[in-house]
């Protein structure tokens, strides 16, 4: 069965550092997401993006925040400067059609020290 | 803005017992709700969904959900749980009135079951 992968499965940074997550959606798939779950708390959106652009972004999601799609496969997101509330576990999602599931990665867990 | 409620913090049941795991939402519009379990260093794998039709939908591993829209719930149940069914459960809801593809999470579940 087609599956969502990230890598790294970890990352250790230092503050002001930047990090690329990267992920590879389901193949067919024509929607990808990013979502975070910091420590002990619920997860939350970040961006969506659809045909080369963001369709629709969170609070969260400011402007050290970047997603792309570098080469019809991959979809990353990068974070300019981490601080230490970046912290977070961040999973990777796609769906096809807009309405459909949404499948998640594992997950890539990012430690800003 | 959509949110989702999951009032437990832990749900514990005896193997073989019914497991239920509660949900509430709110949103402006019409919901399609989801269920998602997480198991430990895993990614959250989907259960199950309501979008339209019949309010009690089946899903995998003998999961089913009811959508009650007069109390705004969709619990999650198993009629006989299993040990491998200890793991975290979430909850989540879109709002289509908003016309967005964001799924709102509730906090999760830890489901332990108990041999």
């Amino acid at each position: 069965e087609p599956e969502v992968t990230q890598t790294p499965s970890h990352q250790v940074t230092q503050m002001g550092q930047e990090v690329i997550l990267r992920c590879v959606p389901i193949s067919n798939h024509l929607y990808f997401y990013w979502y975070r779950q910091i420590l002990g708390q619920k997860v939350e959106f970040l961006v969506s993006f659809y045909n080369n652009e963001i369709s629709e972004k969170s609070e969260i999601f400011d402007d050290q925040f970047s997603v792309e799609r570098p080469d019809g496969s991959n979809f990353t997101l990068k974070i300019r400067s981490t601080k230490l509330e970046d912290s977070a576990m961040y999973f990777c999602a796609s769906s096809f059609p807009s309405s459909g599931d949404q499948y998640f990665g594992p997950g890539t867990r990012l430690l800003v020290l | 803005a959509q949110s989702v409620a999951q009032p437990e913090d832990q749900v514990n049941v005896a193997e073989g017992n019914p497991l239920t795991v509660k949900c509430t939402y709110s949103v402006s519009g019409n919901p399609y709700l989801f269920w998602y379990v997480q198991y430990p260093n895993r990614g959250l794998q989907f259960l199950l969904k309501y979008i339209t039709g019949d309010n009690l939908v089946k899903g995998s591993y003998g999961f089913e959900a009811e959508f009650n829209k007069s109390q705004t719930s969709f619990h999650l149940k198993k009629p006989s749980a299993l040990v491998s069914d200890s793991a975290l459960y979430f909850c989540a809801v879109r709002d289509i009135g908003q016309g967005n593809n964001r799924l709102a999470f509730g906090k999760g579940n830890q489901v332990v079951v108990i041999p």
